[in-house]
């Protein structure tokens, strides 16, 4: 089945900077990658998503980025803000099941 | 809508005890997930329905768990007989025609079992 890989596991940025979570997966055959946002005590909320035929996705201040060869994919945030402090989520969809990254706790100090 | 819909969204229970987590997804919506989010071992993906049919339970930890959904707007995930080590935020989560679509979560059950 599919392994995900995140890292790291904790980052703190100051505000206005940019912050990079990555994550590497191991089945070739997944082809969806979503990634999710969680506030402290709520549900994880979808925030962007990218599929295999594309290599680059952007929403506003938010980018992922995905490399099919060497089987990683990246979230971007640029321009921080103390509302982006959360843990995130990334995922690989392989043949029939969703496999999850471990989490990267991310704080934005103001 | 309201959402994806559990109930109760906390339950605190004896090991030993049965458990029953109720999920409501959102009209329309053809699948359907079960999720368990605990510190150690993060989020995990227990079961998925695709029109109320089990497509895939391989996230499924043991016998103990077993989960239906007998019709379009109700899923139930139960554990008989609970242990202190299934304490844990279940997450119900559904989409609208694929896997792929985007899953919105319901606010989750914190159980825990003593």
């Amino acid at each position: 089945g599919e392994n995900v890989e995140q890292h790291p596991s904790t980052l703190s940025v100051q505000e206005g900077d940019s912050a990079v979570i990555k994550c590497t997966y191991s089945d070739s055959a997944s082809n969806y990658f979503p990634w999710y946002k969680q506030e402290l005590g709520k549900r994880p909320q979808l925030i962007i998503d990218i599929r295999s035929n594309v290599g680059e996705k952007k929403d506003q201040r938010i980018a992922v980025t995905l490399n099919k060869t060497a089987k990683h994919f990246s979230l971007h945030i640029t321009e921080t803000q103390p509302e982006d402090s959360a843990v995130y989520f990334c995922a690989a969809k392989g043949n029939n099941d969703m496999r999850f990254g471990a989490g990267t706790r991310l704080t934005v100090k103001p | 809508d309201a959402g994806v819909i559990q109930s109760p969204r906390h339950e605190v229970t004896e090991m030993g005890q049965e458990v029953t987590l109720r999920c409501k997804p959102i009209s329309g919506h053809d699948y359907l997930f079960w999720y368990r989010q605990t510190m150690m071992r993060g989020l995990e993906l227990l079961i998925y329905f695709n029109n109320n049919v089990p497509i895939d339970d391989s996230g499924m930890p043991e016998d103990r768990f077993s989960a239906k959904m007998p019709n379009a707007s109700f899923s139930t995930l139960k554990i008989q007989p609970s242990e202190p080590r299934d304490s844990a935020v279940y997450f119900c989560a559904s989409s609208f025609q694929a896997i792929t679509d985007t899953q919105y979560f319901g606010p989750g059950t914190r159980l825990t079992v003593l």
